[in-house]
């Protein structure tokens, strides 16, 4: 099966700057994730999607962060404006059942300067 | 609130060495435990996982049993592989349902020949 498509690979845009992270996760599966990877550091929930609907955001920085999945399917995540702090790793991840059987995407790397 | 901490690399091996990297979780409830691992260039994947005390997850000649006595977790491989070179995540998942998971910061392996 094809696996947790993300884009770009790499951005790198100034501060105050907006940029978004799009993620097409494997058919079928309900739920998705996005998770931020800052450098020397383990993965953190950004937010979690149910089909179209938000199950956990709560570790979302709502000011300046925001994610929609339309349909169901595809999902955007946004920074607007971005930090220095952003510079991370972006990943998507998605799962059929739960449970922590995630299929992770490559991830998005990017850097405000 | 849950929280995994792990042994702090980098981690350097001759190959065919005996690997242990520690893993300890605090947690509410019964988590279901995992290690991803993150080779180069690729995204995580799913290493192995347990779900209850004392099962053990093994998968590529790597094994971690779930020890609810001493909350570990630890990831261990008779021989290592200069293939094995990644980057570990130890994570945990608190409630079936709620499968946000919470990783550790990573340990690095190297295996040189």
């Amino acid at each position: 099966e094809a696996g947790v498509a993300q884009s770009p690979r790499y951005k790198i845009i100034e501060k105050r700057q907006s940029v978004a992270f799009w993620c097409n996760p494997i058919s079928g599966h309900a739920t998705l994730y996005w998770y931020q990877q800052i450098l020397g550091q383990g993965p953190k929930l950004l937010i979690q999607f149910q089909n179209n609907g938000v199950v956990d955001d709560s570790q979302l920085p709502k000011d300046r962060f925001s994610a929609e999945r339309l349909k169901g399917v595809d999902s955007t995540l946004k920074i607007q404006p971005a930090k220095l702090e952003d510079s991370a790793v972006y990943l998507c991840a998605s799962s059929f059942t739960g449970l922590g059987g995630y299929t992770f995407g490559s991830g998005t790397r990017l850097t405000v300067v | 609130g849950d929280s995994v901490t792990q042994m702090e690399g980098p981690v350097t091996l001759s190959e065919e060495a005996f690997l242990t990297i520690n893993c300890t979780y605090t947690a509410t409830g019964y988590p279901s435990l995992f290690w991803y691992v993150q080779y180069p260039g690729e995204g995580l994947q799913l290493l192995l996982k347990a779900t209850k005390a004392d099962d053990k997850g093994s998968n590529k000649g790597f094994e971690a049993t779930y020890r609810k006595e001493t909350t570990s977790f630890h990831l261990e491989k008779g021989s290592v592989q200069v293939s094995d070179s990644a980057v570990y995540f130890c994570a945990l998942s608190d409630q079936p349902g709620a499968n946000n998971l919470f990783f550790g910061t990573g340990t690095r392996l190297t295996v040189i020949p």
